[in-house]
């Protein structure tokens, strides 16, 4: 979706802290989401954050909203080779349609 | 519990040839999605669905169509495949009535489509 940009790769080596920026137009939006995509699978929740909250922690994962900006981002401390996928943000419309990014591919190296 | 299962995984169509994409969810869940995944581009909605017998356009309607004529099933019809139409297609399901608080869709594993 051309409403929801984000830049298209991210490079990081194992152990170390991948950040993936998102930054989206509907100020409407109610939840905004992160999905991870892995080769050959469908789509799978990883986190998502309501639009009235700042921040959300869930172990590893982070996610920061800056609502002001319309800024997303979603940081995973200590990343692992498991973690390499297509990281896709999407902002919610209507309360049911999800508008998404065009994904972000994390390459994990050792 | 299967989820969201589509049916075929892979298909190989020749220009101007017809098909149907299933989809099907056994979590009792109101609305439905078709999108289409292209290299760069993200998911764009193809069509979409808030209930059984309903349906609407969504991004990239053009050149398909769809039905929901019972609940658990949402299909998507290529009634005259064109190259522009090889791509990687997913469905998907959210809203449970009764639990509104959740919004997250379900995938399932997609269907790779090539036209030649």
């Amino acid at each position: 979706g051309e409403d929801v940009e984000q830049s298209l790769f991210l490079s990081v080596r194992e152990g170390d802290s991948s950040v993936i920026n998102c930054t989206y137009t509907d100020s409407s939006s109610t939840y905004l989401y992160w999905y991870k995509q892995e080769p050959g699978a469908g789509l799978q929740l990883l986190t998502y954050i309501f639009s009235n909250m700042d921040m959300k922690q869930d172990q590893r994962l982070t996610v920061l909203l800056n609502k002001k900006d319309k800024h997303l981002s979603l940081r995973i401390a200590d990343t692992q080779t498991g973690d390499s996928a297509i990281y896709f943000c999407a902002e919610s419309i209507n309360d049911y349609k999800l508008s998404f990014g065009a994904g972000t591919t994390v390459t994990v190296r050792a | 519990n299967a989820g969201v299962t589509q049916t075929p995984k892979f298909r190989v169509l020749k220009t101007g040839q017809s098909m149907t994409l299933l989809c099907a969810q056994d979590m009792n869940h109101e609305y439905m999605y078709w999108y289409r995944q292209d290299p760069g581009m993200g998911l764009r909605l193809i069509h979409y669905s808030v209930g059984e017998g309903t349906t609407a356009k969504g991004e990239v309607p053009d050149g398909y169509n769809v039905s929901r004529l019972k609940k658990q099933n949402f299909l998507l019809g290529l009634e005259s495949a064109a190259p522009s139409q090889t791509s990687v297609y997913f469905c998907a399901s959210s809203y449970s009535p009764g639990d509104a608080a959740n919004t997250e869709a379900f995938f399932g594993q997609g269907t790779r489509l090539t036209v030649v």
